[in-house]
């Protein structure tokens, strides 16, 4: 199957850090990207994981554990700007032509 | 930074209408796409396009919705008899595939599509 599950929601306070996990179940997968999402806008690309480890970019890190299907999304030093959806997609196959999107976890900056 | 544009960024109409929404992708990407994205919902991919044919489509992607590069720039999807159910945001999406880069997707800010 192609599941890809994320939390709905989450919560967090203006400087603080969160973590936005992603699980699939899936064989023929060949890279995960997140993706940042506004309220009515397109989907702007964050990071993309094909091998296992942490990928740092900023106040945002990506990490990849393959053999357990498993990434998070690490927001460090939160802004009242980072409140949007996150949306975590995987590659199948060996085409790098379809992406398969999780339903996004819409996250609530408070001050 | 260079950007996908769509148009309109609105479309409303009645059902059975046909409607083609345009894109222009970015001008050296190779593949084109449309995921779409009802309102809540998770974005869903509908097809894919490379050397001037699709090369994978969704479920979704029935024999009323179709793709088109008609000239060195745009890239359209019409809908031919438009269903309730299509009303969604339309996202086309280009990618630079092939060149080494990070195979990511730019997408364009999407066409709201509404059927009456």
């Amino acid at each position: 199957g192609q599941n890809i599950d994320q939390p709905t929601e989450m919560t967090a306070t203006e400087g603080a850090i969160v973590q936005i996990n992603c699980t699939y179940q899936t064989s023929g997968f060949n890279g995960l990207f997140w993706y940042q999402q506004h309220a009515g806008e397109a989907p702007t690309f964050l990071s993309y994981n094909v091998l296992d480890g942490l990928e740092e970019k900023g106040r945002f890190s990506s990490f990849l554990s393959r053999s357990k299907g498993y990434s998070y999304l690490l927001l460090k030093e939160l802004q009242m700007k980072d409140s949007a959806s996150y949306l975590c997609a995987v590659i199948f196959g060996t085409g790098f032509q379809k992406l398969v999107f999780g339903t996004g976890t819409r996250l609530l900056v408070s001050p | 930074e260079p950007e996908v544009t769509q148009t309109p960024s609105h479309q409303v109409t009645q059902m059975g209408q046909e409607v083609i929404l345009r894109c222009v992708p970015i001008s050296n990407h190779l593949y084109f796409y449309w995921y779409r994205q009802i309102l809540g919902q998770k974005v869903e991919f509908l097809v894919s396009f490379y050397n001037n044919e699709i090369s994978e489509k969704s479920e979704i992607f029935d024999d009323q919705f179709s793709v088109e590069r008609p000239d060195g720039s745009n890239f359209t999807l019409k809908i031919r008899s438009t269903k309730l159910e299509d009303s969604a945001m339309y996202f086309c999406a280009s990618s630079d595939y092939g060149t080494g880069v990070t195979e990511k997707l730019f997408f364009g800010s999407g066409t709201q599509l509404s059927v009456l």
